[in-house]
């Protein structure tokens, strides 16, 4: 079955840290993995999407690793922001049509 | 930038009652999506929609749901004889291309419509 993971379920780090989330999936065959910031109430907005040559892609202070040989991808975020305080998705999907697999995400809260 | 527009913003019901969620997708857009957060969850799939047809709906998405999209812009949610735990933000998507693409374009949000259903 196709499922996204992600760790840690939550996490809480002062204004100014580095921190890092997890996603792991089992969807295949890949096709592209994105990471979505949602902020509370509002829509996810994508940050990143890479495909399977892709290794690292950065936007701003967020820079996504994919290992698709492991299966797994981090969002590093640097720098925190009280703004960056949200939930942190990661997506998934496959070739031949399969669907998009979301992750349960990962809420971060930055204190000052 | 192009926006996904989706309204009402919050929508009140009593259960039973019939209600239209709408969207108006980013106009380029081919693929069409509906999914759904209940409060504190992940957002669950309900509903893929491509060349005026559903190409894939989820296990939540039964004959309760149906999807339109009557004038070429506006894409619409019904919802029949809703229920207590329709409760959820519904959340409109669309993309250029499909999942699969390597290609790889934005699948982009609308911010949603709450729904409480009392």
């Amino acid at each position: 079955k196709n499922q996204v993971e992600q760790s840690p379920q939550s996490l809480i780090i002062l204004e100014g840290k580095n921190c890092t989330l997890q996603c792991n999936y089992t969807v295949s065959p890949f096709s592209n993995l994105r990471w979505y910031k949602q902020d509370t109430g509002r829509g996810p907005v994508s940050l990143t999407i890479m495909t399977f040559s892709e290794n690292t892609k950065s936007n701003g202070r967020y820079t996504a690793t994919l290992d698709a040989d492991t299966k797994q991808s981090s969002l590093h975020i640097t720098a925190s922001q009280l703004s960056d305080s949200a939930s942190y998705i990661c997506v998934v999907s496959g070739n031949y049509g399969q669907n998009f697999v979301f992750g349960p995400g990962t809420r971060l809260s930055v204190l000052p | 930038e192009p926006e996904v527009t989706q309204t009402p913003s919050h929508q009140v019901t009593q259960m039973g009652q019939e209600v239209i969620l709408r969207c108006v997708p980013i106009s380029n857009h081919l693929y069409f999506y509906w999914y759904r957060q209940i409060l504190g969850q992940k957002v669950e799939f309900l509903v893929s929609f491509y060349n005026n047809e559903i190409s894939e709906k989820s296990e939540i998405f039964d004959d309760q749901f149906s999807v339109e999209r009557p004038d070429g812009s506006n894409f619409t949610l019904k919802i029949r004889s809703t229920k207590l735990e329709d409760s959820a933000m519904y959340f409109c998507a669309s993309s250029l291309t499909g999942p699969g693409f390597s290609g790889a374009n934005v699948l982009t949000f609308g911010a949603g419509s709450r729904l409480t259903v009392l």
